[in-house]
């Protein structure tokens, strides 16, 4: 069965950088692609950008534009998310979700999501 | 500010029939499918609505999706308590250059 599974919760401080893992099985990592969508507490969804597994393209929200890396490791079936200079409300959930990486795909699975937690 | 406008509570008593619009513009659900997710409190969201209207396996006929214009809806008919959740909408932006959008949510209360 496919499963997305993400590393663990981090406290990190303003300024520092994150890096959130997301481990694929159950199905070809290179035949889909892979999103990150976070959502801070009690707030909505909010994308931020995607990753083709076959050829490594990436997209990004212009909101984290600059600040944002998605990178993948074919070999390990692994997704990675990295974001810079952290501040108070970078403070949130964030998930990593399959789609097949076809415009309008629907995102069918999720990651449990990671807890980052941004704290002086 | 969320490019998709969804209200952001709806309820109804058990057994009733419950919709949840979704509204946007010519460049997101005007020229792409629909998508809607179910988050129960504390997890993570669920595929619950596809294509617009299509339901992947496991999820009841209650729910429903439609589409029209520059709108959609999500429908619930025969609520039950455990349809109690968050239920947000989804598709892709072609203004910038294809990008995922996500409604604001709306927070479904059964009485």
């Amino acid at each position: 069965q496919v499963q997305l599974v993400q590393s663990g919760a981090e406290l990190k401080e303003p300024g520092a950088s994150m890096k959130v893992s997301c481990k694929a099985s159950g199905y070809t990592f290179t035949h889909f692609a892979m999103h990150w969508v976070r959502q801070a507490p009690g707030q909505r969804l909010e994308w931020m950008g995607w990753i083709i597994g076959g050829n490594g393209n990436t997209k990004y929200s212009q909101k984290f534009q600059g600040r944002v890396t998605i990178s993948r490791d074919t070999s390990a079936s692994t997704a990675y998310m990295f974001l810079r200079s952290l501040t108070f409300e970078d403070t949130a959930v964030y998930y990593c979700a399959r789609d097949v990486g076809l415009p309008g795909s629907p995102l069918d699975y999720w990651g449990q999501g990671t807890l980052v937690t941004v704290s002086s | 500010q969320s490019v998709l406008t969804q209200p952001p509570s709806a309820s109804g008593t058990p057994g009733q029939r419950v919709t949840i619009s979704c509204s946007g513009s010519m460049s997101n659900i005007g020229s792409n499918t629909v998508t809607w997710y179910q988050q129960l409190p504390g997890t993570a969201p669920k595929l619950l609505i596809y294509t617009t209207n299509q339901r992947p396996s496991g999820v009841p006929d209650r729910f429903s999706g439609s589409k029209s214009g520059t709108s959609a809806s999500l429908a619930i008919s025969g609520l039950q308590s455990e349809d109690e959740a968050e239920y947000y909408c989804a598709t892709w932006d072609d203004s910038l250059n294809g990008i995922v959008v996500f409604g604001g949510g709306t927070k479904l209360t059964v009485l």
